[in-house]
This record gives C-alpha cells, structure tokens and sequence, in this order.
C-alpha cells in the first residue's frame, strides 16, 4: 500500500485568506503531482514536480503555487483563496512506473 | 503523447465480466498500457499495467492486441462495489518528461 498523506481532508475558509495545502510521500519517490477534480469531472495537472527544486505548470492554468524542498514534501499554496478554487486537489507521486494517489483535500471557499 | 478514447459510460450486473476498451492509434513503440480506477472522493487507485499480449493480476486482465492500438481492460464477475470510473492512460513510463493525461475514463455502473 502507497504511503501518500495529504492534509487537511475538508477545509471551509473564506474568500481572501492564504492556504497552503499540505502532501507528503514517503516512498523516496522523485515525480509528484496536483491535480484538481470537480465532482464528477476529469482530473487536470495543475503542477508537477521531478525532485528537489523542480517545479513546472500543469496543463490546467491554476493560481496556486508549490514548492518541492524536500523530496517527500510538495505543498501548494493559494496566496488569495476565491469561491473559483473551490475543488477537490489530489497529489500523486511516482518512481518509474505507476502514480499513487493521496486521499485528496476538499476545498470550499465561501 | 498518445491520445485514448474509452466509452463514457457502461453498465452491467452483478456477477457478469465486464470489458472496457480504450483506442490507442498513435501509441508509440515505448509506450506502457495503464488502468486506474477511481471511487467518487478518491484519488485514483492504480489496477494493471501493460505492454503487450496479456497481463493479469488478482483484480483485473489487461488484453492488448499485436498492433497495440487498442487495449481491453477485464474485470471479471463484478460487484457492486465496482461502480466507479475508470480510466485508460498511455505513455513511456521510464521517460522523466512526460506526464500522464486523464481524460473523462469509463463511468461503470453495476446494478444488482
């Protein structure tokens, strides 16, 4: 079973506030992952990292940022959470072969 | 990287084996086969991984033909609990610069 943890799992906060949403592997694996889902929706690659210092944009245009300081950790903040960025936000990570999935952080902006 | 187009939607029952294909026809030599499934508020749950012929494991076969263009995911007797959506990626699992797209995957809905 993959050791991906993400938190917090629910979180409500309101329109302006600063966020940082948390990942952490400790599978030693170099390639993580966000994306974010709406319900019932395809999931969009929002920033990916292959190792320490490595950061790149996803697919999806997102106003979040990440970093990736450590290898086991791959946070991503929201400088100015809007009612917009309301989603669910799943990391992932990777050795060489298949992405493991964290449990996802539901985010409401009100 | 290749592009994959799966049905949007199945249905079946209990107890029956269901078969959901994916179309591949750009898939590069390189390229590795991969089913995920994912349940509604989880992240998405690795099954099987491929390269040709066939692949099978304690959840699920992976039949892939000798073009490789196209790829069927097996799930055999399915349960209720197997309602969720799945989805058929394809790319060089070795190349450190690509990234994997998932598209809208294959909604299956067991009925009892």
């Amino acid at each position: 079973e993959a050791d991906i943890y993400q938190t917090p799992r629910y979180l409500v906060i309101g329109t302006g506030k600063k966020i940082t949403l948390e990942c952490s592997q400790t599978m030693g694996h170099d390639k993580m992952y966000w994306y974010q889902q709406d319900p019932g929706m395809e999931l969009h690659l929002i920033h990916y990292s292959y190792g320490v210092n490595s950061t790149e944009k996803g697919d999806l245009s997102s106003e979040s940022t990440v970093s990736r300081i450590r290898t086991e950790h791959f946070p991503l903040t929201l400088e100015s959470a809007r009612p917009s960025h309301t989603s669910q936000y799943l990391c992932a990570s990777s050795g060489s072969g298949e992405q493991y999935f964290g449990p996802g952080t539901r985010l409401t902006v009100t | 990287l290749a592009k994959t187009t799966q049905p949007i939607s199945m249905d079946s029952y209990e107890g029956q084996e269901v078969n959901i294909t994916c179309s591949h026809n750009n898939i590069a030599t390189n390229d590795y086969i991969t089913w995920y499934q994912q349940f509604p508020s989880q992240g998405p749950r690795f099954i099987i991984q491929g390269y040709k012929t066939k692949v099978t494991n304690e959840v699920a076969s992976l039949f892939i033909p000798a073009d490789r263009k196209s790829s069927t995911l097996s799930l055999p007797r399915v349960s209720l609990s197997d309602t969720a959506v799945y989805y058929c990626l394809v790319g060089d699992i070795s190349h450190y610069g690509q990234n994997f797209v998932f598209g809208p995957g294959t909604r299956l809905s067991v009925l009892p």
